[in-house]
């Protein structure tokens, strides 16, 4: 079982904006990072620290974090953006150890 | 520009040893503030943090794998590697190598990885 909680699945309309969370306790003490996995391409880094991207991750993406929920925002969904999206951060047991939302499975309309 | 690449054989029999490789290109391994880790994802199913070792020679590993995990550095080869023992079907899964720099959360850059298959 996972510390981090995300929900199964997610759809938007095409231009929509799109929410994801990651709900755990971990998360009132460490930011969460967001990884994007289309089809058979490893994760991809989109979101880390507070809210920073990656060079070459579109600003269309953001994140957020308030109490135990780390959310991911996308803004004007595009068809590409289908994907499975993790949240990750350490656990917490308070060793350093990192865990991973059981991911989010977004639906492009 | 660190890169990451694994290697291993893709198919295991029940009951052995799992060994894999991952060759660090781009910079040195015993000169940087990394932790060099192993993350992987049976088929058609989340991705779950295997270990990770700091440079420093420091190891974490998932608790639910801890007695059959050991990670090891190999400098003099640029590599760092990952063994998990008395493996099972449950174990087949894409493995991927990653790395996350000192005082940070994320995992960033990562292997393309590979998959191994547990089968006699």
């Amino acid at each position: 079982s996972s510390e981090l909680t995300q929900d199964p699945a997610v759809s938007v309309a095409l231009g929509q904006t799109v929410r994801i969370t990651c709900q755990g306790d971990s998360l009132r003490s460490y930011y969460a990072s967001w990884y994007q996995q289309k089809p058979g391409q490893a994760p991809v880094l989109v979101i880390y620290g507070k809210n920073n991207r990656p060079s070459g991750i579109p600003d269309r993406f953001s994140g957020s974090s308030s109490g135990n929920t780390a959310s991911l925002t996308i803004t004007g969904a595009q068809a590409e953006d289908e994907a499975d999206y993790y949240c990750n951060s350490r656990d917490s047991s308070g060793v350093g150890n990192w865990v991973f939302g059981g991911g989010t499975k977004l639906t492009v309309l | 520009q660190l890169q990451l690449q694994e290697s291993g054989p893709g198919l295991v029999k029940p009951s052995e040893t799992l060994s894999l490789t991952c060759t660090v290109s781009g910079g040195s391994i015993s000169s940087s503030s990394y932790y060099w880790g192993w993350i992987r994802q049976p088929p058609g199913k989340g991705l779950e943090w295997i270990g990770s070792i700091y440079y420093s020679g420091s190891t974490y590993y998932n608790p639910s794998l801890k007695s059959r995990v050991t990670i090891s550095v190999d400098t003099s080869k640029n590599q760092f590697s990952l063994k998990l023992s008395s493996v099972t079907a449950a174990d087949t899964a894409v493995y991927y190598c990653v790395i996350a720099a000192a005082g940070t959360n994320w995992f960033d850059p990562w292997g393309q990885g590979t998959l191994v298959t547990v089968s006699s």
